[in-house]
């Protein structure tokens, strides 16, 4: 069975930086992975899908990278704001299913 | 363009009753999904339904049944409401029936089970 593990659970940084998010999975056999946004008491918005034959996605100031032979993803978030305050999911399908780690929760301090 | 639609919003229930829960998307995507959401828990999926006229057992379907009306319907139903099935479910969708697909979530129903 597929388990998703991200680390760390939660995290606080300063407004501006730089900042890793990570993923990881047991099974490399997968068709996507794809990162989401949580905001408190709200449904998961997508923001990522990293197909497997593919390395990276971009958009605006995130981009997430794929490296199925170690079974890793990570979500990088560049000159962070307090806005990108929520909780990031990241969900991996081997096919039809999709399992999901339990979120990174992030808090931007202004 | 609704994308995914759920209803309702907030349900209280006492042991033993039943209910439905209701999901439609109209963005004419062949799969979809229903998760519950619990504390530290991530999403575990109930069950999906890969294209009209098929359903599937997920990690955790015991409890629950489940209804592919048509395209674009998608129903949960509780028989008999257990505490232990407080949550937030979520309806999923995705355009085919692969894996190659970007998922889009409905805004949740919370549910509470007394």
């Amino acid at each position: 069975k597929q388990e998703v593990t991200q680390i760390p659970a939660a995290l606080s940084v300063p407004e501006g930086e730089n900042l890793v998010l990570n993923c990881s999975f047991t099974d490399s056999a997968i068709y996507n992975l794809q990162w989401f946004r949580q905001d408190p008491g709200k449904g998961l918005t997508s923001l990522l899908l990293i197909q497997s034959s593919q390395r990276e996605q971009t958009s605006g100031r995130l981009n997430a990278s794929l490296d199925k032979s170690s079974g890793r993803s990570t979500l990088y978030i560049a000159a962070s704001q307090p806005g990108d305050s929520a909780t990031y999911l990241c969900a991996v399908s081997p096919f039809n299913k999709f399992y999901f780690g339990s979120g990174t929760k992030l808090n931007v301090k202004p | 363009n609704a994308g995914v639609t759920q209803t309702p919003k907030f349900q209280v229930l006492k042991t033993g009753q039943s209910m439905t829960l209701q999901c439609a998307q109209d963005m004419n995507h062949n799969s979809m999904y229903w998760y519950r959401q619990d504390p530290g828990m991530g999403l575990r999926l109930i069950y999906y339904s890969a294209s009209e006229g098929t359903t599937d057992k997920g990690e955790v379907p015991n409890g629950y049944n489940v209804s592919r009306l048509n395209k674009r319907e998608f129903s949960l139903r509780l028989e008999s409401a257990a505490p232990s099935q407080t949550s937030v479910y979520f309806c999923a969708s995705t355009p085919g029936t692969s894996g190659y697909n970007e998922q889009f979530f409905g805004p949740g129903t919370r549910l509470t089970v007394l």
